[in-house]
């Protein structure tokens, strides 16, 4: 299995703080990586794939880059909404990974 | 708009089997193309979201190598269903269930854009 990593696991920001969460794959995955939101007790939301496409109806303060095996979420202004939990995943191999999570919370 | 749906038993005793349905509503879970697979996806707080296998409508199948040699999926395109089967479940299958669709396999767009609300699985006696 391709091991995902992620930093950090959590962190405090402001309303209108910009925030960046690093996902890292234990070997290159091209751009073959999507991230993901998940507030509580709901399902994962699909925010950004194959690296930095923004998934539709998606706000455009959430971007994506990076590729190999190194890849960051950003939230350019952070809102309300957001605070929530994020994942990055791998589809390169056949067998899909995800990353442990990064916790987004209000300071 | 195409929604899916989980049901199943929430109790599950030791070493017995876990049995899962997803039904696809809104649309239709058989594709002339290749873009869509349907896949199962668990989530505990020991082990975080953990990708199980994923189905094509024509019973081509994708699984976990860790999973493999205990898990079936399956596919009923005339109930617009997929299923799944995990065999000698211990209290480590204990998670939250989701089925979800799977866009553009073997792409760099390969993701989970669509997922069911998940089901709670619990494993006791």
């Amino acid at each position: 299995d391709i091991q995902m990593t992620q930093s950090p696991s959590s962190l405090s920001a402001f309303v209108g703080d910009r925030v960046t969460i690093i996902c890292r794959a234990g070997q290159s995955i091209s751009s073959y990586l999507n991230w993901y939101q998940q507030k509580p007790g709901k399902a994962p939301k699909l925010l950004i794939y194959a690296a930095s496409s923004l998934q539709s109806g998606v706000p455009s303060r959430f971007s994506g880059s990076g590729s190999g095996t190194d890849f960051t979420l950003t939230i350019s202004s952070l809102q309300p909404e957001d605070f929530a939990t994020y994942y990055c995943q791998q589809s390169y191999s056949d067998s899909f990974t995800f990353g442990p999570g990064t916790k987004v919370e209000i300071k | 708009q195409l929604q899916l749906r989980e049901s199943g038993p929430g109790l599950v005793k030791p070493s017995e089997t876990l049995s899962l349905t997803c039904t696809v509503s809104g649309g239709s879970i058989s594709s002339d193309s290749s873009t869509f697979y349907w896949a199962w996806i668990r989530q505990s707080p020991g082990k975080g979201l953990e990708w199980i296998g994923s189905i094509y409508y024509s019973g081509s199948t994708y699984y976990n190598p860790s999973l493999k040699s205990r898990v079936a999926i399956s596919v009923d395109t005339s109930k617009r269903q997929f299923s799944l089967q995990l065999r000698s479940v211990t209290a480590a299958d204990s998670a939250v269930y989701y089925c979800a669709r799977e866009s553009l396999r073997g792409t760099p767009y390969d993701s989970f854009d669509l997922w069911g609300q998940g089901t709670m699985v619990g494993v006791s006696s």
